[in-house]
């Protein structure tokens, strides 16, 4: 079965709302890490966030590995935010390997 | 300044053809990768690297071959190019706690 799930698959909001993204795991991981992605565009590092809690301006990334769960938070949305946003995990004895949920789909309305 | 490039970042092809897409990091990092990305199959390893001269497969390498001949460079070949081939390829480097950074990405088309 899939190894990393991640949800919801697609978000709608209003700008200046927040929004919270799930991914979820089903194995052991020696690393986590969350990427947004523009349309048609490359893969920027958000977090790399094995566990704990860590931030940076309006986004805050939340790794709990033994429930198995990351999260992504983004607070007061702004239209700039709307993408996909992609979290991959390095299993434990994968070999520096990542593997990648499907991505959230957020659409931010102004 | 970027440090992860690709080129092409465009690519048409024909059926049966040779590609050569190529990778370029300045971030000094061991580890390299090749990706593509498909609707409704998010991001795939084709084949990775440890560093200079080593390659290794990943989970859909069929079709593809890889080649490490610096610690910069890292090029994915499609000997015998298939339309089944058509993505958007990524490369990437890590460093020693795995954190990996992502080039620009090539479109290829293969027709």
């Amino acid at each position: 079965g899939q190894q990393v799930q991640q949800s919801p698959a697609s978000l709608v909001l209003q700008e200046g709302e927040n929004a919270e993204l799930q991914c979820n795991f089903s194995t052991s991981l020696n690393s986590m890490q969350w990427f947004y992605q523009r349309p048609g565009g490359s893969l920027v590092s958000l977090f790399y966030n094995p566990s704990g809690t860590k931030h940076s301006g309006r986004l805050t990334s939340t790794t709990v590995i033994k429930e198995r769960r990351s999260s992504l938070h983004i607070s007061s949305s702004q239209t700039t935010d709307s993408g996909t946003y992609l979290c991959a995990l390095e299993p434990d004895n994968a070999g520096a390997k990542l593997t990648f949920g499907g991505g959230t789909r957020l659409t931010v309305r102004p | 300044e970027a440090a992860v490039t690709q080129s092409p970042r465009n690519k048409v092809a024909v059926t049966g053809g040779k590609v050569t897409l190529s990778c370029n990091q300045t971030n000094n990092h061991n580890n390299m990768y090749w990706y593509r990305q498909d609707t409704g199959h998010g991001l795939r390893l084709i084949h990775y690297s440890y560093g200079a001269g080593s390659t290794e497969k990943g989970d859909i390498p069929d079709g593809y071959k890889a080649s490490r001949p610096s610690q910069e460079n890292f090029s994915l070949i499609l000997e015998l190019a298939t339309p089944s081939q058509t993505s958007v390829y990524f490369c990437a480097s890590g460093d020693e706690f795995y954190e990996q950074y992502f080039g620009p990405g090539t479109r290829l088309t293969v027709l």
